[in-house]
């Protein structure tokens, strides 16, 4: 069946570390592919997308690549800062219906 | 002007109990969502309307039963609620490939 698996956290860094959070997924098609943030207490909120293979998707410097030959869509930063931290969700679309599966989240700590 | 709102934020209730969770949009998008969140921040969609009718329906308990009365709308009730029940439960709405959600509403059932 369709699913996505992200690196487990929690991930702790240092202010201006660089960020690799992994996610790799399994499915039939050509899903469109999403990272989703939600910071404490909040909703979940897009943060990039790529709907092809190849596409880059990046946002707040943020960026993640949609690769079809290694089913992945890593999600790095090159100087993640305290206000980073949150947790990250990937996920992928597999149809017309926009129903949304998500990977298990990846805890993100920022340490200053 | 908030996007998607849902009430209450906070739903502390004992087992057995029903209740609802309320959900509303403004951006004039045809599909909405519920989603549950469990205590490992696990998330998985629940059910799915689009214009008032439903078109997911995930292997739920028929506890749970979503009432759209209008497309704006999309609220949630659950019967003879458990201690399984406890978790953190989102709203969204959708345009196109981008999601948007609630803050969500923390339920806990003791």
């Amino acid at each position: 069946g369709n699913s996505v698996t992200q690196m487990e956290g929690p991930v702790t860094l240092s202010e201006e570390a660089f960020l690799t959070i992994n996610c790799t997924y399994t499915a039939t098609g050509y899903p469109s592919l999403f990272w989703y943030v939600q910071y404490p207490g909040e909703g979940l909120q897009l943060l990039l997308k790529a709907t092809k293979a190849d596409d880059k998707g990046s946002n707040k410097g943020f960026e993640a690549t949609y690769r079809k030959e290694t089913t992945s869509f890593h999600l790095e930063k090159g100087s993640v800062q305290v206000s980073d931290s949150a947790v990250y969700f990937c996920a992928l679309k597999y149809n017309q219906g926009g129903k949304l599966i998500f990977g298990q989240g990846t805890e993100l700590s920022v340490k200053p | 002007d908030t996007a998607v709102s849902q009430t209450p934020k906070y739903l502390v209730t004992q087992m057995g109990n029903d209740k609802s969770i309320k959900c509303e949009q403004n951006l004039g998008h045809d599909t909405m969502y519920w989603y549950k969140q469990d205590s490992k921040k696990f998330l998985k969609i629940m059910f799915s309307y689009n214009n008032k009718e439903l078109i997911i329906n995930e292997t739920v308990p028929n506890r749970f039963s979503p009432k759209s009365p209008d497309k704006a709308h999309l609220n949630l009730h659950i019967n003879s609620l458990e201690l399984g029940d406890s978790a953190v439960y989102f709203c969204a709405s959708r345009q196109q490939e981008t999601q948007y959600f609630g803050p969500g509403t923390r339920l806990l059932v003791l």
